[in-house]
């Protein structure tokens, strides 16, 4: 069974361009989660998608975003990137929220996005 | 703000040795989970526990949940070189109905040959 895939896997942007990272779940899934992780804050939680809502967000402000579509894929977008956007996106999917089991997160192997 | 906390920041062991690392996470949990991180590359699920469990094994692993410490602890035993990385706790909260993981800043193990 195919893993999840971020594409790409690392990025180089100039401050104020916007950029659009893409994740596909493993196969039925239908949870997907993007997390930012940097040396400073760690792990982040951005944002969770189940079926096409979201249906939970983190802290981050209103340049953060992100859809799901009908085949469960995701991308999450950031606008007016700033230098403190500069971190490893990472995308994980789960069957999502019914019994414990289900919250087990896969994740892909980050995409890394530099920003100057 | 980061719902677990891992102690210690870094372990550095021989081979052969045991490595334990501790979490601590401050509101009421579904359950707990830990997971690898190799250099900076996606993240690995290892184990999960429930808030009614207090033991688990996986293979070389073993995890301890106390609830109301709120704390939990990952053990690996006949640790080898392969075991370098990073390892976070995550929790999911109680009943939020959501699979989002809050997760610790982690803990770097080095293991040594």
């Amino acid at each position: 069974k195919a893993g999840v895939t971020q594409t790409p896997r690392y990025l180089i942007k100039t401050r104020g361009q916007q950029v659009t990272l893409s994740c596909s779940p493993i196969s039925g899934h239908r949870s997907v989660s993007w997390y930012q992780q940097t040396p400073g804050q760690g792990l982040q939680f951005l944002f969770e998608y189940f079926s096409e809502t979201q249906r939970n967000k983190g802290n981050f402000p209103g340049r953060f975003s992100g859809r799901q579509f009908s085949n469960s894929r995701s991308e999450m977008n950031v606008s007016t990137l700033e230098l403190g956007d500069s971190a490893l996106y990472l995308c994980a999917s789960s069957l999502g929220w019914s019994r414990e089991e289900n919250t087990e997160a896969f994740f892909g192997q980050g995409t890394r996005l530099t920003v100057v | 703000s980061q719902q677990g906390e891992e102690d210690p920041q870094a372990l550095s062991i021989q081979e052969g040795e045991n490595a334990t690392m501790n979490c601590s996470y401050k509101t009421s949990i579904n359950n707990l989970q830990w997971y690898r991180q190799n250099s900076g590359r996606g993240l690995v699920h290892l184990i999960l526990i429930r808030s009614n469990e207090r033991e688990k094994h996986s293979g070389r692993l073993r995890v301890t949940l106390d609830t109301s410490k709120k704390s939990s602890s990952l053990l690996i035993t006949a640790s080898r070189a392969a075991d370098t990385a990073s390892y976070f706790c995550a929790t999911v909260l109680e009943g939020s109905g959501y699979s989002t993981l809050t997760f610790g800043k982690g803990t770097m193990l080095l293991v040594s040959p």
